[in-house]
């Protein structure tokens, strides 16, 4: 079983409909989790963190489920600008940061 | 502003060469990693460097690669004997506040002829 899957999209979404990605991890001794967001031939960049008592910003929300070992993402009112690919990150206790594949994300007009 | 600057932006080399790729930090840090992503892939965890000293590595960073901080603030990564398939963006990043995160710098694309 990899470390961390996604579900690799892609996911074409009218603007403004709400769209969620899922993510599983496979090693329970995990530490922290992060979305991350990356652009066609640029570098990732951290979206959010992800917490157990999940947390929001702005349209973003993303939640973690310790006990089935998956994180998700929940993008409300989608803008053309988040068209990308996003990345489940895993850190385990050993300063190791596995990325998933990612999930591409189209938003239509 | 980017987070730590790579350079260069492109490099070509020859099969067989080696290469040294820069990443120089905004600010000092004590966490930094390197990562590849052949394209169209995943972005791979290739090590990381912890105050000076490798404290974790993975299968793909094996006796071809290595890393250095020589001046205590750029940090390099070698790749000798390049293959064709070393070919892919290399991105170094550093901790965040916390060591559990990375920032990105914008990525050295390697490609081996």
């Amino acid at each position: 079983r990899k470390e961390v899957e996604q579900d690799p999209g892609p996911f074409n979404v009218p603007e403004g409909a709400t769209v969620a990605f899922n993510c599983t991890y496979s090693n329970s001794a995990s530490q922290s989790f992060f979305w991350y967001r990356q652009d066609c031939r640029k570098e990732p960049k951290l979206l959010m963190s992800v917490y157990s008592s999940g947390n929001e910003d702005g349209r973003f929300t993303a939640q973690l489920n310790r006990a089935s070992q998956y994180i998700s993402l929940l993008i409300r009112d989608s803008k053309l600008s988040d068209s990308a690919t996003y990345l489940c990150v895993v850190n385990r206790r050993d300063d190791k940061i596995i990325f998933g594949k990612g999930t591409r994300l189209h938003i239509l007009p | 502003e980017p987070e730590v600057t790579q350079t260069p932006s492109h490099q070509v080399t020859q099969m067989g060469q080696e290469v040294i790729l820069r990443c120089v930090p905004i600010s000092n840090h004590l966490y930094f990693y390197w990562y590849r992503q052949i394209l169209g892939q995943k972005v791979e965890f290739l090590v990381s460097f912890y105050n000076n000293e490798i404290s974790e590595k993975s299968e793909i960073f094996d006796d071809q690669f290595s890393v250095e901080r020589p001046d205590g603030s750029n940090f390099t990564l070698k790749i000798r004997s390049t293959k064709l398939e070393d070919s892919a963006m290399y991105f170094c990043a550093r901790g965040g506040d916390r060591g559990v995160e990375a920032f990105f710098g914008q990525g050295t694309r390697l490609t081996v002829v």
